[in-house]
């Protein structure tokens, strides 16, 4: 079954910890990207990748880190660091970076700070 | 930033009836893209859009392209409960999409 998977769907994490967000993909796709969503907004480019080793910042990538050591796996890592966490996080894929229209949104994991 | 300006915000319609929002920019985008998000799920992709001018259609659903390449436009005909959840529009910026604030859509049965 392909396709995009995130996990966990919820988490839960106190204040001034890092946490990591999974996302794999067995689409065979060569970019990846990392989006935040906050209620009655868009969503918004954190951190993207086009290439196995390779990633570039999005617009809002303060308090983030990524890797991307596999093809098929996008870490995301939610530092200390960032001032306001609590949000839904998506993941998506394309098979080439050019091809934006064709991104596939994973699940998504809602992360809540306490 | 570029930004995209979506309305309207919200609607709620009673079911059967027909739909529209829209998106414009200040700025010209060759690609214009709209997706639907149920709650909690990723966006959906419903219709791209690749040229000024160009209407496309996916069932129920239409677009289009604005000719000056600023704005586009969904419809949605004789709406039904399933139609409920958020609807973005986006545009191709340098390999990466700029997502409109989305305008939610509710159906009454």
């Amino acid at each position: 079954d392909g396709g995009i998977t995130q996990s966990p769907k919820y988490l839960f994490r106190k204040e001034g910890q890092n946490v990591t967000l999974s996302c794999e993909q067995n689409l065979n796709h060569d970019a990846m990207y990392w989006y935040r969503q906050d209620p009655g907004q868009g969503l918004r480019l954190i951190y993207y990748s086009q290439i196995v080793n390779d990633f570039q910042k999005g617009d809002i990538a303060e308090g983030y880190s990524v890797s991307r050591e596999k093809k098929e796996s996008f870490p995301l890592t939610v530092t200390s660091a960032q001032k306001n966490p609590t949000a839904f996080y998506l993941c998506a894929s394309s098979p080439l970076a050019a091809s934006t229209d064709t991104q596939y949104f994973g699940p998504g994991t809602r992360l809540t700070v306490l | 930033g570029q930004q995209l300006n979506q309305s309207p915000q919200s609607m709620f319609i009673q079911e059967g009836e027909d739909v529209s929002m829209n998106c414009t920019s200040s700025s010209i985008f060759n690609t214009w893209l709209w997706y639907k998000q149920d709650p909690g799920e990723g966006p959906v992709l419903l219709i791209a859009l690749y040229k000024a001018g160009e209407l496309t259609s996916n069932g129920r659903l239409t677009a289009q392209f604005g000719i000056t390449r600023k704005d586009s436009f969904l419809n949605i005909s004789a709406s039904i409960p399933s139609d409920v959840g958020i609807y973005f529009c986006g545009v191709d910026s340098s390999y990466k999409l700029i997502f409109g604030s989305g305008t939610r859509l509710l159906v009454r049965p």
